[in-house]
């Protein structure tokens, strides 16, 4: 199964753009990357998903390099309520969500 | 809409003692999960099934068994409690397989001493 690496943690002012990077090198080509965010110890929550192509939704733009061995999750105006933990996951055909430590989102105001 | 539902919340269990952690969905998902997440780290796959009847296990199954006699219904039993069993557990589901998303209970929060 294809591994991520994210950053541990980063800030963001509140009202700008965060931007989440991930690399996944060793993607294969029916792997789907996923991204979702733990807030305060809750469930996780999905935020956007893609194969190839970009993708953005109410909450979150995703987008995929054409080699598809990286992505970036834009939360175009972050807010107060975006602290969060953020994870980026590929998902093979099984469909087994595998968790690594993600990123640490702090948006300061 | 209940989505994915655990209970109980909270327990405090004794070493050596046992446990069934309940999970159910009332989405007709065919995917079920069982995670754990220890104090700040990220979750660890204990156990998962593809459907009624059909279970396997993931990164950390020691110490757990899971049984999936229902769409609905996905237990994760703890035989004998142990102190490194103590975390938070997260039950989730999804439809199928690729291109969907997975959701996730509230947790179990689970104290062993």
């Amino acid at each position: 199964d294809a591994k991520t690496t994210q950053p541990t943690s980063m800030d963001c002012a509140e009202g700008r753009a965060a931007n989440l990077p991930c690399n996944h090198s060793t993607i294969s080509g029916n792997e789907y990357v996923y991204w979702y965010r733990q807030i305060h110890s809750q469930g996780p929550q999905y935020i956007i998903h893609g194969l190839k192509n970009n993708e953005t939704n109410e909450m979150a733009s995703l987008i995929i390099t054409e080699d598809r061995k990286s992505s970036t999750l834009i939360l175009p105006h972050a807010t107060l309520r975006d602290t969060a933990v953020y994870y980026c996951i590929v998902v093979p055909t099984g469909n087994q969500f595998y968790f690594g430590t993600g990123t640490s989102l702090t948006v300061i105001p | 809409n209940a989505g994915v539902t655990q209970t109980p919340k909270f327990r405090i269990l004794k070493i050596g003692q046992s446990m069934t952690l309940q999970c159910t969905q009332d989405m007709n998902h065919n995917y079920m999960y069982w995670y754990r997440q220890d104090p700040g780290m990220g979750l660890k796959l204990i156990y998962y099934s593809v459907g009624a009847g059909i279970t396997d296990k993931g990164e950390v199954p020691n110490g757990y068994n899971v049984s999936r006699s229902t769409t609905e219904d996905f237990p994760l039993r703890l035989e004998l409690a142990a102190p490194s069993q103590t975390s938070v557990y997260f039950c989730a589901s999804s439809y199928s397989s690729g291109n969907t998303e997975a959701f996730f209970g509230q947790g179990t929060r689970l104290t062993v001493v």
